[in-house]
């Protein structure tokens, strides 16, 4: 049962281009999303995070866009630099169930050309 | 330590052996979660201690999975009677809390059944 959907499963994009990833969720009672980077033998680390009663978060480069009605949020990097060469996932969780316990997609290879 | 270390990096078992998953999450923290990321994809849920408690362990995909956390810091997941389907990275991760704090991923054990 895959409750998180995510897309493209991989994306290369021009250094100071935009990346745009998505991802769709089914379940209503998520309250919490975030977005996880991802390096070749590394765990994922946070990057960004948001909750359902905000539309949009930015911070640096990046920025959660949420469509509560649509059951959908997107990542968006502007200005990708070759660092940020790296596997992008979403994830969900229900945060007012007492623990993060967090559903991921399955994830974006982000490829960033010089 | 300063983050969340597992051990070993990597392990090799034959078949039919049992293997021992080490994780010392980061001091203080008081939940901790174990995922299995499969070649590819997302990292997917296996269990959740509080403390010592095992408060969920819905994700574990058979009987040979058992995980344990026996003074509320360190945790070890074992796998008895390894097949090669159980071929994945095991990723632990901790928080300070509950559901409102953020998870810390370590950077996994890779496990390779031949």
């Amino acid at each position: 049962q895959q409750q998180v959907k995510q897309s493209p499963q991989s994306l290369i994009v021009q250094k100071g281009g935009i990346s745009i990833i998505n991802c769709a969720y089914e379940n209503t009672a998520f309250d919490y999303f975030p977005w996880y980077q991802q390096f070749p033998g590394k765990g994922p680390a946070l990057l960004i995070a948001i909750r359902p009663d905000v539309s949009e978060k930015k911070e640096g480069r990046f920025t959660i866009s949420f469509n509560k009605s649509a059951k959908q949020f997107s990542l968006h990097i502007m200005d990708s630099q070759p660092g940020d060469s790296a596997t992008y996932f979403c994830a969900a969780s229900r945060r007012g169930g007492g623990y993060n316990k967090l559903i991921f997609g399955a994830g974006t290879r982000l490829a960033v050309h010089p | 330590g300063a983050g969340v270390s597992q051990s070993p990096r990597y392990k090799v078992a034959k078949r039919g052996q049992d293997v021992a998953l080490r994780c010392d999450p980061i001091s203080g923290h008081v939940s901790l979660f174990w995922y299995q990321q499969a070649l590819g994809q997302g990292p997917e849920f296996l269990t959740y201690f509080q403390n010592e408690a095992q408060l969920d362990k819905s994700g574990l995909p058979s009987d040979r999975f058992f995980a344990e956390r026996p003074e509320g810091s360190v945790s070890t997941l074992k796998i008895q009677r390894t097949q090669q389907e159980d071929s994945a990275v095991y990723l632990c991760a901790s928080s300070f809390s509950g559901g409102n704090t953020e998870a810390f991923f370590g950077q996994g054990t890779r496990l390779t059944v031949v």
